[in-house]
């Protein structure tokens, strides 16, 4: 167990639909990372945030947004879903700002379990 | 961001000793490199980091040359539980470092 939490472990929706999904990071991390991966395909970075900012943006499509709140849970907004979008999600979270954030550190990355979400 | 070269899949029997090489040219100067296990519909795991030399834990060693420009993951006596992806990471201290996944290596053990 990561420590990170994920919900919900499985999801499944139409295409033009809208979701949420959540994400608590292990007790004391400020960052959190969201990933992308598709049937075996790499995992995607798409957007990371730290105590409430964001901090990096990888290739994140315009229909999808996420926020991180004052209790430091993340949640990732995806809209007008398509068929293409489904997926694995994952969210992991660091206690630094970066992968060494500015001092050393270990750099380890913890992942939840993931979200899969199908679009029909 | 340093862009990572690593063989797309390999081969290997219980009991021998795996060896994953990482390409990573452009590496910078304060760059880590560090290692992740995935298994199916898991998330990644951190396996090991480091900076030069040699770093040996309980699960694996990695040993980096002294130009940097490679990095090689060593399994002592994989089992069957070792059959996974494994990913090759380089990144530095910036406080927007985008963690980038490349394709990873899938790993196939045998008994």
């Amino acid at each position: 167990d990561s420590g990170v939490t994920q919900t919900p472990k499985h999801l499944i929706t139409a295409t033009g639909q809208r979701v949420t999904l959540r994400c608590s990071p292990r007790s004391g991390d400020l960052s959190v990372y969201w990933y992308q991966q598709s049937l075996d395909q790499g995992l995607q970075f798409l957007i990371q945030y730290y105590n409430g900012e964001e901090r990096a943006k990888g290739n994140i499509l315009e229909r999808f947004s996420a926020q991180q709140f004052p209790d430091l849970h993340s949640e990732l907004n995806l809209s007008s879903l398509e068929l293409g979008d489904s997926a694995l999600y994952f969210c992991a979270s660091s206690v630094t700002e970066g992968l060494a954030g500015g001092r050393w550190d270990t750099g380890e990355l913890f992942f939840g379990e993931g979200s899969r979400l199908t679009v029909l | 961001l340093a862009k990572t070269t690593q063989p797309i899949s390999m081969d290997s029997y219980e009991g021998q000793e795996v060896n994953i090489t990482c390409s990573h040219n452009n590496i910078a100067t304060n760059d880590y490199i560090t290692w992740y296990q995935q298994f199916p519909s898991q998330g990644p795991r951190f396996i090991i980091q480091g900076y030069k030399t040699k770093v040996t834990n309980e699960v694996a060693s990695l040993f980096i040359p002294a130009d940097r420009k490679s990095s090689t993951l060593s399994l002592p006596r994989v089992s069957l539980s070792d059959t996974a992806v494994y990913y090759c990471l380089v990144g530095g201290y910036s406080s927007a470092s985008k963690i980038i996944f490349g394709s990873g290596t899938r790993l196939s053990i045998r008994p």
